[in-house]
């Protein structure tokens, strides 16, 4: 099955640090990978969507990485602040590219 | 534009009691989505939509859920009868046909007592 995992549950950092978060998926790698941001009481935000053949994605503060060799995503926060507290999904199309599948997400919290 | 619209926000209903549950896709996109979503099981895809039509709807946990489309701007997503284990935020999602990133609706908290 095209399992997608995210390792750690929470993640707690220090405002102005930056925080990495790992996403690994299983079996052949899917066309792209995206990243939402979720707060609580409210549905997914969409962030950051890169493609297979893409390494690195930026926007604003936050970048993504791709590595097909090691089947891993990584979604950095750089210069956190308290108001990147959320968490952080990640999602692997399944199946046809318009079908997701979700990580079970890392909450991050980040302290003044 | 609005973004999703999803109603009722909570319900609170008691077992074997039908449940319907609706959603206003962004105007314009393609694709429609319902998910459901619970501390056990995370977030999982329960059924999508293509200009109305059902695409998928694997992950429809069994015969007492159904969902319609019957315009482009409005679904429903039905559960009848209602059992205790069907309680979870179900949330709604909306996709323009020529993009994969998917807008979310702000849920409907379903608690069936």
């Amino acid at each position: 099955s095209q399992k997608i995992e995210q390792n750690s549950e929470a993640l707690n950092i220090q405002e102005g640090k930056t925080a990495t978060l790992t996403c690994n998926y299983t079996n052949y790698s899917p066309a792209y990978l995206q990243w939402y941001r979720q707060d609580p009481g409210r549905g997914p935000v969409f962030l950051l969507l890169i493609r297979e053949n893409e390494k690195e994605k930026r926007k604003e503060r936050l970048k993504v990485t791709f590595d097909t060799t090691l089947k891993q995503s990584l979604f950095h926060i750089t210069a956190s602040q308290p108001a990147d507290s959320a968490t952080y999904l990640c999602a692997r199309p399944r199946g046809d590219d318009y079908k997701l599948s979700f990580g079970a997400g890392t909450t991050v919290t980040v302290r003044a | 534009d609005a973004g999703v619209i999803q109603s009722p926000r909570h319900e609170v209903t008691e077992m074997g009691q039908e449940v319907t549950l609706r959603c206003k896709p962004i105007s314009g996109h393609d694709y429609l989505f319902w998910y459901r979503q619970t501390m056990m099981r995370g977030l999982e895809l329960l059924i999508y939509f293509n200009n109305n039509v059902p695409i998928d709807d694997s992950g429809m946990p069994e015969d007492r859920f159904s969902a319609k489309m019957p315009n482009a701007s409005f679904s429903t997503l039905k559960i009848q009868p209602s059992e205790p284990r069907d309680s979870a935020v179900y949330f709604c999602a909306s996709s323009p046909a020529d993009s994969y990133e998917q807008y979310f609706g702000p849920g409907t908290r379903l608690t069936v007592t």
